[in-house]
C-alpha cells in the first residue's frame, strides 16, 4: 500500500535553533516529493518540490533532501523564526500524468521565543 | 488574487441535516479538488474536476456529492450529515492535472457534526 510517513508527529525548538524532520515513504511508482507548510487554520502552501534526480532543494531558510533509493527525504529548517510554527506536510505524486497525491499526516512544529 | 476562497469557515450541522461547501478560484485553474483532512490522518481526495464538466471519484467520495458549477466554482455537498463527516474540508486547484501541477488550496472549512 502507497503509504507517507513523517517523523516526529511534534517539535518544538527554540528560536533561532535549526531543526529536521523526516519523511519516509513507500510509494511507487514515484514521480515527485513535495513538501508543505500549513500555518493553523490554513490550507497547504508548497515550500519546495523534489524528482526522482534531484538530492537537494532550498527555499530560503528551508532545506529539502531527497534519497530516492532509500526512498527518505529530509526538511532542515535553518535560525528557526516563531513565524516557522507551523505543521508541515509531505506528499509524494505516483507518477507524472496522475493528479493523485498521497500526504503523510505531518510535523507539527513549535517555535519558542 | 484571491486564490482559492471557500465558504463557509465554520459550520455545525445534526445528523441528517444537508449543506453544501463552497470553493471558488480566480487562477483559472482548470482541475479542481476536494480533500478532507482528519487528526493524525494526511489528507484524504473525496473528489475532484479534472475539468469544467467532469467530476470523478477520490478515495473517500461516499456521502459526498460535488457539482463542477463552472470553470471557477467547484461545490461539495452533504445530503445527510453523519458524525463521521465530522472534519476540514479544503478545496485545491491546479492548472492541470499532472504530477508537477501544484494545488493550491483554500483555507478550509472546520463542520462539526453532532
Amino acid at each position: 500500500k502507497n503509504q507517507v510517513e513523517q517523523s516526529p508527529q511534534s517539535l518544538i525548538i527554540l528560536e533561532g535553533k535549526n531543526c529536521t524532520l523526516q519523511c519516509n515513504y513507500t510509494v511507487s511508482p514515484f514521480s515527485n516529493l513535495r513538501w508543505y507548510k500549513q500555518d493553523t487554520g490554513r490550507g497547504p502552501v508548497s515550500l519546495t518540490i523534489m524528482t526522482f534526480s534531484e538530492n537537494t532543494k532550498s527555499n530560503g531558510r528551508y532545506t529539502a533532501t531527497l534519497d530516492a533509493d532509500t526512498k527518505q527525504s529530509s526538511l532542515h529548517i535553518t535560525a528557526s523564526q516563531l513565524s516557522d510554527s507551523a505543521s508541515y506536510i509531505c506528499v509524494v505524486s505516483e507518477s507524472d500524468s496522475s493528479y493523485k497525491l498521497i500526504f503523510g499526516s505531518g510535523t507539527r512544529l513549535l517555535v519558542r521565543p | 488574487n484571491a486564490g482559492v476562497t471557500q465558504t463557509p469557515k465554520f459550520q455545525v450541522l445534526k445528523t441528517g441535516q444537508s449543506m453544501t461547501l463552497q470553493c471558488a478560484q480566480d487562477m483559472n485553474h482548470n482541475s479542481m479538488y476536494w480533500y478532507r483532512q482528519d487528526p493524525g490522518m494526511g489528507l484524504r481526495l473525496i473528489y475532484y474536476s479534472a475539468s469544467e464538466g467532469t467530476t470523478d471519484k477520490g478515495e473517500v467520495p461516499n456521502g459526498y456529492n460535488v457539482s463542477r458549477l463552472n470553470k471557477r466554482e467547484f461545490s461539495l455537498r452533504l445530503e445527510s450529515a453523519a458524525p463521521s463527516q465530522t472534519s476540514v474540508y479544503f478545496c485545491a486547484s491546479s492548472f492541470g492535472r499532472g504530477a508537477y501541477n501544484e494545488q493550491f488550496f483554500g483555507p478550509g472549512t472546520r463542520l462539526t457534526v453532532l
